[in-house]
């Protein structure tokens, strides 16, 4: 079956830590991928995604993701984190010719001053 | 604009009762999706709808779980006899064009189902 797999569960960083975040689908086919993140008591919403061309795509609040198609990988990073990345961290798939988003399970960050 | 809007936002159900779960999605929205999120674990496809039309409603865990849209814009989700396994949170996502391939889905803030 199509799945994510997110190997990080809870990860604690200190502020001005960089940030990696491992994702791995399995998926053989073209895939469109997506890190998407839930603050606090806040909905679900999009940080970034890709669907073609540069495999390092950047999004919103300085982070950033690489697709590397070879190891079927999307890790997203960050160089320096802040208390404000607080938040729980989704990667998602959909397989081409597909609808549905099919998420990991996610990735708890905690950033402390 | 209004976001996606969901209600209840909590529901407490004792085993056995039906409830149902409203989605309003952002207006003009063609797309709209369904998505099952246990304690702990990540959003999981229940069902999606083009328009009025369900196009894949192959993530509803039972017969007991059934989806509408009948005009296309707000849509109900509906879980019969409940059971303590369907204790979860139910998103809804909205996305502007008719297929989701390479569209942001817009997510609302969850109805929590808690079955005692």
């Amino acid at each position: 079956a199509q799945s994510v797999s997110q190997h990080n569960h809870h990860v604690i960083l200190s502020e001005a830590a960089s940030l990696e975040l491992g994702c791995n689908y399995s998926y053989g086919g073209t895939v469109n991928l997506f890190w998407y993140v839930q603050y606090p008591g806040q909905h679900l919403q999009l940080l970034l995604k890709y669907f073609s061309g540069d495999p390092l795509v950047k999004g919103i609040k300085g982070f950033e993701a690489e697709f590397i198609k070879s190891k079927f990988s999307f890790n997203l990073r960050k160089p320096s984190v802040q208390w404000s990345d607080t938040a729980e961290y989704f990667c998602a798939v959909i397989p081409y010719n597909t609808d549905k988003l099919i998420f990991g399970t996610g990735t708890r960050l905690q950033v402390f001053p | 604009g209004a976001g996606v809007s969901q209600s209840p936002r909590y529901k407490v159900a004792k085993r056995g009762q039906d409830v149902a779960l409203r989605c309003d999605p952002i207006s003009g929205h063609v797309s709209l999706f369904w998505y099952q999120q246990a304690l702990g674990q990540g959003p999981e496809f229940l069902t999606y709808f083009q328009n009025e039309a369900q196009l894949d409603k192959s993530g509803l865990p039972s017969d007991r779980f059934f989806a509408e849209r009948p005009e296309g814009s707000v849509s109900t989700l509906k879980i019969q006899r409940t059971q303590q396994e369907d204790s979860a949170v139910y998103l809804c996502a909205s996305s502007s064009t008719g297929r989701a391939l390479s569209y942001e889905q817009y997510f609302g803030p969850g109805t929590r189902l808690t079955v005692t």
